[in-house]
């Protein structure tokens, strides 16, 4: 089957680094996603792996390894309007289809 | 200019009621979706429909009907409203077939509540 584990929240310091890990188990692989999702609005895009490695994108990087079935989000410089629940998500089989995870909710803390 | 839209973005109602959610994308997108989401954050895809053809169908209760006019909008009736029905429902686009693209586009989302 496919499934997606992300842990249900994390705390932490404005300023700071944080990293999110995802664990994913797919019968095939075409990439991984992650949203964001601040409370009461609609999940925004992200980051895009599909390769193994990290892409960094100004304070936010996301990391791939394929053989280990594992992402991470890192994000750097914590404010905190990065407060959000952060999805993590990979497309089922052929269809693109989303499996989405149950979202990590972070809390920033002054 | 809004790229996915959805209405209503607040919609109250009686149990046993029927309502519909409308959602329009101006993103040339081929592919719609209605997802679900309950009280516990989880997204849950209920339908999608690339260019206006009925692609997913998740284990959705009958009384949700989905409609695509045509590729840019893609509707939700519900009939027979129950208490489990209240969510906040999403409507999202991507294009398909390549997996870079399939970023998808979320409407700001519909808090559905049955009292």
């Amino acid at each position: 089957g496919q499934n997606i584990d992300q842990p249900t929240e994390m705390t932490a310091t404005e300023g700071a680094i944080v990293q999110i890990n995802c664990t994913y188990q797919t019968s095939g692989f075409n990439g991984l996603f992650w949203y964001q999702q601040h409370a009461g609005e609609a999940p925004t895009f992200l980051s895009y792996n599909v390769l193994d490695g990290l892409e960094e994108k100004g304070r936010f990087s996301s990391f791939l390894s394929r053989s280990k079935g594992y992402s991470y989000l890192l994000l750097k410089e914590l404010q905190m309007k990065d407060s959000a629940s952060y999805l993590c998500a990979v497309p089922k089989d052929s269809n693109y289809q989303l499996i989405w995870g149950a979202g990590t909710k972070l809390i920033i803390k002054p | 200019d809004t790229a996915v839209s959805q209405t209503p973005k607040y919609l109250v109602t009686q149990m046993g009621n029927d309502k519909s959610i409308k959602c329009e994308q101006n993103l040339g997108h081929d592919t719609m979706y209605w997802y679900k989401q309950d009280s516990k954050k989880f997204l849950k895809i209920m339908f999608s429909y690339n260019n206006k053809e009925l692609i997913i169908n998740e284990t959705v209760p009958n009384r949700f009907s989905p409609k695509s006019p045509d590729k840019a909008h893609l509707n939700l009736h519900i009939n027979s409203l129950e208490l489990g029905d209240s969510a906040v429902y999403f409507c999202a686009s991507s294009s398909f077939g390549v997996a870079e693209a399939n970023e998808q586009f979320f409407g700001p989302g519909t808090r559905l509540t049955v009292l």
